[in-house]
């Protein structure tokens, strides 16, 4: 099994600022198959990111994924009030599918 | 895409329970789907899925023997079977499309094992 890591599990932030997010894989995720999703309180998870880089439909182009292998970024570029919530990575490169434990993306 | 789930509830250890999930707004024949669940104020964690024409299913370990996967086409239906079931299988339980890229979920059903 996979082991994602994302540390720290909560960041604080101004409106404005650019947030990089971590997720690390206890072993290389086949084919950077590396989705982010971003959960506010009582939401359902929204899918962000999909192939560790690829922006899924209507995702504002601030929201922006990298990373190979074991270590993957998501970027936000200008924090917005609405972008404050909990990110997710999650890896479905080999089964069973498993997620992180979440950054929560706080307000300063 | 539209996913409402349903079947949820409280149940004693060792006991049973049905999940469904009904979709609209796509091709459900066409689409992998899945269950993810959510302890409540915690993390997620997928369960199971299972391809288009229902014969590929794969399973968490944790679930295997005890949770069945299924679906019927014609009714555009996602189902959940859960035998055996423990506390630590206290969650919320989303339907999801597609079988690993999650890009719709249903708002999910309560499962309470206690």
């Amino acid at each position: 099994e996979i082991v994602l890591t994302q540390s720290p599990g909560a960041l604080s932030f101004s409106p404005g600022d650019r947030a990089t997010l971590s997720c690390r894989a206890s072993q290389s995720v086949s084919s950077n198959y590396v989705v982010w999703y971003q959960q506010k309180p009582g939401q359902v998870p929204r899918l962000l990111i999909y192939g560790a880089s690829t922006r899924f439909t209507d995702i504002p182009d601030r929201f922006s994924g990298s990373g190979s292998g074991t270590d993957f970024t998501l970027t936000i570029s200008r924090l917005e009030p609405e972008d404050f919530a909990v990110y997710y990575c999650q890896q479905y490169g080999s089964y069973p599918f498993t997620f992180g434990p979440g950054t929560k993306v706080d307000i300063k | 895409v539209h996913l409402v789930d349903s079947g949820g509830g409280l149940v004693h250890p060792g006991g049973t329970l049905r999940l469904s999930c009904v979709a609209s707004g796509f091709t459900f024949s066409d689409f992998w789907m899945s269950w993810v669940r959510q302890v409540p104020g915690k993390g997620l964690e997928w369960v199971a899925n299972i391809e288009g024409p229902g014969n590929e299913r794969h399973y968490l370990d944790s679930v295997k023997g005890r949770f069945t996967i299924s679906r019927d086409n014609a009714k555009n239906s996602l189902y959940l079977q859960m035998n055996s079931l423990r506390a630590e299988d206290t969650a919320t339980y989303h339907c999801a499309r597609a079988g690993g890229v999650f890009d719709s979920w249903g708002r999910g059903t309560l499962v309470t094992v206690s």
